[in-house]
């Protein structure tokens, strides 16, 4: 357990559908990150949150939609997905982001994402 | 530019010991670190090295850093099966806020 929990876990959707992936740290971090992890790719940052405000958007289509109620909380909102969005989605957290110290990132288990 | 390179596979015999090898083109690193991740599950941090050091060594792991040659290698003794897994090197730049580059990932089959 690192402490970065994430609903649902698998989650099938068609292509008009609307819904929301849920991220939940419990390490008293201020910075939320959500990646992409699809099939023989490298992993691809989406969004970083510190101290609720988006910081990077990572040229993401705008079918995704992050939002970050509070520090401890990151949801990513996605309507009319087409097929290639499937991938298992990654939230992850750190104390910070965007500082001249590293801080260190714990992901949680992810969203296997499957768009018919 | 950014990139972080790992080789797809590696197969070892169970009590052997493995070497998974990553290169990265940044010279601005500041840590580089090592995750593992089993099937199903997210990313797990098993550590990380900084950049002005050329060794760590966290009981049965090993981490080797040459940074004149940007070669990063982590070494896990007496490999067992619950080790295997695709292990993710990245990268992180002082100058980008830490942002994590991530190469490809190598997955360790470990054989009985």
């Amino acid at each position: 357990e690192t402490g970065v929990t994430q609903t649902p876990r698998h989650l099938v959707m068609g292509m008009t559908n609307k819904k929301s992936l849920k991220c939940e740290q419990h390490l008293g971090h201020n910075a939320m990150y959500w990646y992409k992890q699809s099939a023989k790719k490298p992993l691809e940052l989406m969004f970083v949150y510190n101290f609720k405000e988006q910081t990077e958007n990572n040229s993401v289509p705008s079918r995704f939609s992050p939002e970050c109620p509070n520090s401890s909380h990151l949801f990513l909102h996605l309507h009319t997905l087409q097929p290639e969005d499937s991938a298992l989605y990654l939230c992850a957290s750190s104390r910070t982001s965007g500082g001249p110290l590293q801080e260190t990132q714990y992901f949680g288990p992810g969203t296997r994402l499957l768009v018919l | 530019g950014e990139d972080v390179e790992q080789s797809l596979f590696l197969s070892v015999r169970e009590g052997d010991s493995s070497v998974i090898n990553c290169t990265y083109t940044d010279s601005s690193s500041t840590y580089l670190y090592w995750y593992k991740q089993e099937p199903g599950a997210g990313l797990q941090l098993l550590t990380y090295i900084f950049s002005n050091m050329d060794m760590k060594q966290d009981q049965r792991l090993t981490v080797l850093l040459n940074k004149k040659d940007k070669h990063l290698s982590l070494r896990i003794a007496d490999t067992q099966t619950g080790d295997s897994a695709i292990y993710f090197c990245a990268e992180s730049m002082w100058n980008q806020g830490g942002k994590l580059i991530f190469g490809q990932g190598t997955e360790l089959s470990v054989k009985p």
